[in-house]
């Protein structure tokens, strides 16, 4: 079945560096992806999104490509801060009704950015 | 316009009790899904409403079920508790779109806690 691999945390970052969450997957037909970041003590919110191959989702500095060549659509951020400190997830979703509509999670990564 | 609201927030029940969560979507979402966040398994699909239907369903047990209202309000109940259900259980809203382009608006999720 559709499944999402996440590189392992927790990822620890000083103030401005360079960020790169993994994320690959397998599905078949042509997935939506989605990362979601998780504050904490809050529920999920959409960070962005890409509908089909070579699109690339952007918010709050964030970047993601979907690559369908590599099933990836890894996470990047040219210079993180503190506030960015959170959990972030991958996610997918069929393009179809029924049981495509739900989505598939990764495991989450946690960053922790210290100033 | 409001969020999706979760209530309640913290809920504390004993072994063998059952529990109601509640789930108010956005105004104007007619679909509502639901997810339950453990630190050992991430998230996992419970099942999705739309129009007072269920239309799609996760590999839980039976003692986890939920309604839909006509006011799209959602509703989960778990009877019988286990220890293992301890867990944060996220409600997600949206629009429904047929072309897979969504994305869900979370929760800040109830965290229930069986002792």
């Amino acid at each position: 079945g559709d499944s999402v691999t996440q590189m392992e945390g927790p990822v620890t970052l000083s103030e401005e560096a360079f960020l790169t969450i993994n994320c690959t997957y397998t599905a078949t037909g042509y997935p939506s992806l989605f990362w979601y970041v998780q504050y904490p003590g809050e529920g999920l919110q959409l960070l962005l999104k890409a509908t089909k191959a070579d699109d690339k989702g952007s918010n709050k500095g964030f970047e993601a490509t979907y690559r369908k060549e590599t099933t990836s659509f890894h996470l990047e951020k040219g210079s993180v801060q503190v506030s960015d400190s959170a959990v972030y997830f991958c996610a997918l979703s069929g393009s179809g009704a029924g049981n495509n509509r739900k989505l598939i999670w990764g495991l989450g990564t946690s960053l922790a950015v210290n100033p | 316009k409001a969020g999706v609201t979760q209530t309640p927030r913290y809920l504390i029940k004993t072994r063998g009790q059952q529990v109601t969560l509640s789930c108010s979507p956005i105004s104007g979402h007619r679909s509502v899904s639901w997810y339950q966040q453990t630190p050992g398994q991430g998230l996992q699909f419970l099942f999705e409403y739309f129009s007072e239907t269920q239309r799609n369903k996760g590999n839980f047990p039976g003692r986890f079920s939920g309604r839909q209202f006509s006011n799209s309000r959602s509703e989960m109940n778990v009877s019988t508790l286990e220890l293992g259900d301890s867990a944060l259980y996220l409600c997600a809203s949206s629009l429904d779109r047929l072309d897979g382009n969504y994305g869900y608006t979370f929760g800040s999720g109830t965290r229930l806690t069986v002792v």
